[in-house]
């Protein structure tokens, strides 16, 4: 079946620490984006990618980092610097980026101990 | 600028009520619009959308139409569900220029009761 994953479901951070997001899809989409959900915010965008070798910073980008080495793959790195991270991490792709409907992942819950 | 706005939540009903969820939009351009549905630890999956004005998008019983004289896409559905409590978001992406990201709105949170 085509989708996107993510992983893991629940991701623990302890003070200092960098963590990184796995997300994968096998829907053979150009574009991929990664989102922050806080209760009340609704989606953020922290960043995007069109194309492999490629990526844009989002809205809320401090704190983060990504790499598209691979079509299928666009980790997120949550950094020491994000000094708020307590999230739910949505991963989503679309065809090619053209504003066109965007397909989600199950999302990653990150806790800080 | 472009945005999204939504009508506040928690909106709680009877299984059998009649939905209405109020989305409105301000953008420049001819947007396409979307109502995505969440339910309760996961993902966002795509519900209806709509790409030009007078469009109907409909899934599930769920019905919106994109009315351009009033900037609105407004989510209905006849009889809701249990299975129908969720979080529904409303978007908007432009068909033009670089900025080719969705638009979001804060989301409305939906409670059937049996």
């Amino acid at each position: 079946d085509g989708g996107i994953t993510q992983s893991p479901k629940y991701l623990f951070r302890k003070e200092g620490q960098n963590v990184t997001l796995s997300c994968e899809q096998n829907l053979n989409h150009d574009a991929m984006y990664w989102y922050r959900q806080d209760p009340g915010q609704g989606l953020r965008l922290i960043y995007y990618s069109q194309i492999v070798n490629d990526f844009q910073k989002g809205d809320i980008a401090e704190g983060y980092s990504v790499s598209r080495e691979k079509k299928e793959s666009f980790p997120l790195t949550v950094t020491s610097a994000q000094k708020n991270p307590t999230a739910f991490y949505l991963c989503a792709s679309s065809i090619t980026g053209s504003g066109e409907t965007q397909y989600f992942g199950p999302g990653t819950r990150l806790l800080v101990l | 600028g472009n945005s999204v706005t939504q009508m506040e939540g928690p909106v709680t009903l009877s299984e059998e009520a009649f939905l209405t969820i109020n989305c409105t939009y301000t953008a420049t351009g001819y947007p396409s619009l979307f109502w995505y549905v969440q339910y309760p630890g996961e993902g966002l999956q795509l519900l209806l959308k709509a790409t030009k004005a007078d469009d109907k998008g409909s899934n599930k019983g769920f019905e919106a139409t994109y009315r351009k004289e009033t900037t609105s896409f407004h989510l209905e559905k006849g009889s809701v569900q249990v299975s129908d409590s969720a979080v529904y978001f409303c978007a908007l992406s432009l068909s033009a220029g670089n900025n080719r990201k969705l638009i979001w709105g804060l989301g409305t949170s939906l409670a059937v009761n049996p």
